[in-house]
This record gives structure tokens, sequence and C-alpha cells, in this order.
């Protein structure tokens, strides 16, 4: 069974960077699918910010794509999400999952609340 | 952009049938994607490719996509049903996924 764990700091000061990490167990990322990050800030709706495929090709939301860089490491069986230039606006729960390319996302993991805050 | 629209809120009575729609421009042409939501938890995906149900996820859950709307149906709601709801595209003309507004569904 295919289990996701985001973990990185839960607070993130305005302007700098916000790096993220996912273990995956149960699944050896690079036989395959695609992985990605979703977030969702406090009392809203989901919003997509981008996957990695298992050779690493990216897709990334537009309105993020200057500030975004998903990255993924099969030795680690695990992938990263970094956010530069971060602010107010990006405080939000950010949750990792298995993305099948192009199309539906599951499972997803628990998720990690992160506050950009100084 | 491509833009998923949903009904805020739906309420409906135990074992009664909810019907949350998603309406986007010729939704129709694309696979949609259906996720429950409960308050503090991860979504689940509960319906994919338009009406295709994961391992696990009753049969109560069916999902219709047709012109510009996609439908979620919940037959026989139970209490456990109270969630919230987002239905999901992959948009190939910009490559990203995008996400419906979301509704919220109340058991009255």
């Amino acid at each position: 069974q295919v289990q996701l764990q985001e973990s990185g700091p839960g607070l993130v000061r305005p302007s700098e960077t916000l790096s993220l990490t996912c273990a995956v167990s149960g699944y050896s990322i690079s036989n395959g699918y695609s992985w990605g990050w979703i977030r969702q800030p406090p009392g809203k709706g989901l919003e997509w910010i981008g996957s990695i495929s298992h050779s690493g090709s990216t897709y990334y939301n537009p309105s993020l794509r200057s500030r975004v860089t998903i990255s993924i490491d099969t030795s680690k069986n695990q992938f990263s999400l970094r956010l530069s230039s971060v602010t107010a606006a990006d405080t939000a729960v950010y949750f990792c999952a298995r993305h099948m390319t192009r199309n539906w996302v599951a499972p997803w993991g628990q998720g990690t609340l992160v506050t950009v805050s100084s | 952009s491509y833009v998923l629209t949903q009904p805020p809120s739906v309420s409906v009575a135990p074992g009664q049938t909810a019907r949350i729609t998603c309406g986007g421009n010729n939704i129709g042409s694309k696979s949609v994607h259906w996720y429950q939501q409960k308050p503090g938890q991860a979504p689940v995906l509960v319906v994919y490719d338009d009406s295709d149900r994961p391992s696990g996820i009753p049969e109560r859950f069916s999902g219709s996509n047709s012109g510009n709307t996609a439908t979620l149906t919940i037959s026989r709601v139970e209490a456990g049903d109270e969630a919230d709801y987002y239905c999901q595209v992959w948009d190939s003309s910009s490559d990203r996924g995008v996400f419906g507004t979301g509704t919220k569904v109340t058991v009255l």
C-alpha cells in the first residue's frame, strides 16, 4: 500500500524559500506514475502546484511557475518542492500525492501546514 | 485558464440522493475526477475517469460527464458522507491540473 509523508519547516519567513520533502513508502517511485504537490490555504479550496514524472519531466501551475521547482530523488524514494520568494499568500496546508500522469491524484499524504510570517 | 465551477453547498436528508455539479467549457471532452475531503483530513479519490470507482469506494458514489457539466451522485446519503467535494481535470492546453471550487455537502 502506497503511503506518502510530507516533512519540512512549519514556519517560513517572507521572501525566503519554502522547502518540503515527500517520502514515499510501499512503492518505488522509479517504477512509474508521477508525483505531485497540491496546497490548500486555510478555509479555502485546493490548488494544484505541479508534478514530476518518474523520469523527471515536470509540469507546473503557470501562476506559480516562476517560483516553483519540483525534483525527484529515486535513490531515497522521495520528491521535493521548493517555492521561492514566499509571501503570506503562500500560507497553506501542502499535500504531496501520487499523480497518474496528466490525470487523477491518489493517494495523498496527510498534509503539512506551512505558515509564512516574520 | 480553464475554470471549474461548483455550487458552494448542497444539503440533503439521510437516505436521499445528492447531486454535485462541476461546470467547465466542454468538460465532456475531458476526464473528470472527484475527491471527498473531511475536516482536517487529506482528500480521497472517490470517482475517476468520469464514472469509475477506486477499490473500497461504495457503489453509492457514481459520476457522469457530458457537454459542459459533470455530476457526482451520492445515493442513499449517510451522515458519514458529510464533507467537501472537489472535481478535477487535466487541462491539456496549459498542461496543468485544475480543481473545482469545491462543494460542501451537509446531511440534514
